[in-house]
């Protein structure tokens, strides 16, 4: 399996607060993923890193914001939590952007949010 | 954009029966079609994947196929067995830039009944 850890893997917390979502890599793989998983809606891409410091936006980023200070790492940051994004969050590597050779994505095993 | 449809969304099968799942996208540009497992409480795991310049590939009792002219492809899992049981997602990727676009079909739960 690939060396892919997500922190915490459950959290509650209630609409307004601030929430951040971690994910830690030991593959040294240059791009790392955040998705979001709804019922009906498969994965959907939230933000997307490329290198340290250099981050895009996905299809669902809309109150999401992230960062990467270092290869390793990989942050999620709800800056006020609602209840639509109440989810279960994957965190994703892969050695190069499939773009570019379309290397396979190798997921963690998710943190379970909810939004009271 | 790309858009990838899925179906059927369940499927139940019983042991040793095969079973097919199948995909369809919009975006001509796709060239990687990777297929995904997903256990309960775990994250989704590649099972298989094929290229837009193979027609077919097969892996022990897993094989997936890709028809580029009608923009479809499929899973076909043989002899299954408990251990199948999942929910398997279907994605597709297009070769447009160096952004990393990988898009999800929205998943078929496979019941294999004993």
């Amino acid at each position: 399996d690939a060396g892919i850890t997500q922190s915490p893997r459950h959290k509650v917390t209630e609409t307004g607060t601030p929430v951040t979502l971690r994910c830690h890599q030991t593959e040294n793989h240059r791009y790392m993923y955040w998705y979001r998983q709804d019922p009906g809606h498969g994965l959907r891409l939230i933000h997307y890193s490329y290198g340290v410091k250099d981050t895009d936006k996905g299809e669902v980023s809309d109150g999401y914001s992230v960062s990467r200070s270092k290869t390793e790492d990989f942050l999620l940051t709800l800056e006020s939590a609602t209840s639509s994004q109440t989810s279960v969050y994957f965190c994703a590597i892969s050695e190069r952007g499939q773009g570019d050779g379309n290397q396979p994505q190798h997921f963690g095993d998710g943190t379970r949010l909810s939004i009271l | 954009g790309e858009n990838v449809e899925q179906h059927p969304s369940t499927l139940s099968v019983q042991e040793g029966d095969s079973a097919v799942i199948k995909c369809t996208y919009s975006d001509s540009a796709s060239n990687y079609f990777p297929w995904y497992k997903q256990e309960l409480g775990k994250g989704p795991q590649l099972i298989i994947d094929i290229r837009s310049n193979v027609g077919e590939k097969k892996d022990q009792r897993i094989a997936v196929t890709l028809n580029k002219t009608a923009k479809h492809f499929s899973l076909h899992i043989t002899e299954t067995q408990p251990e199948d049981s999942a929910v398997y997602f279907c994605a597709a990727s297009p070769r447009t830039s160096s952004a990393s676009k990988i898009i999800f079909g929205s998943g078929t739960r496979l019941s294999i009944r004993p």
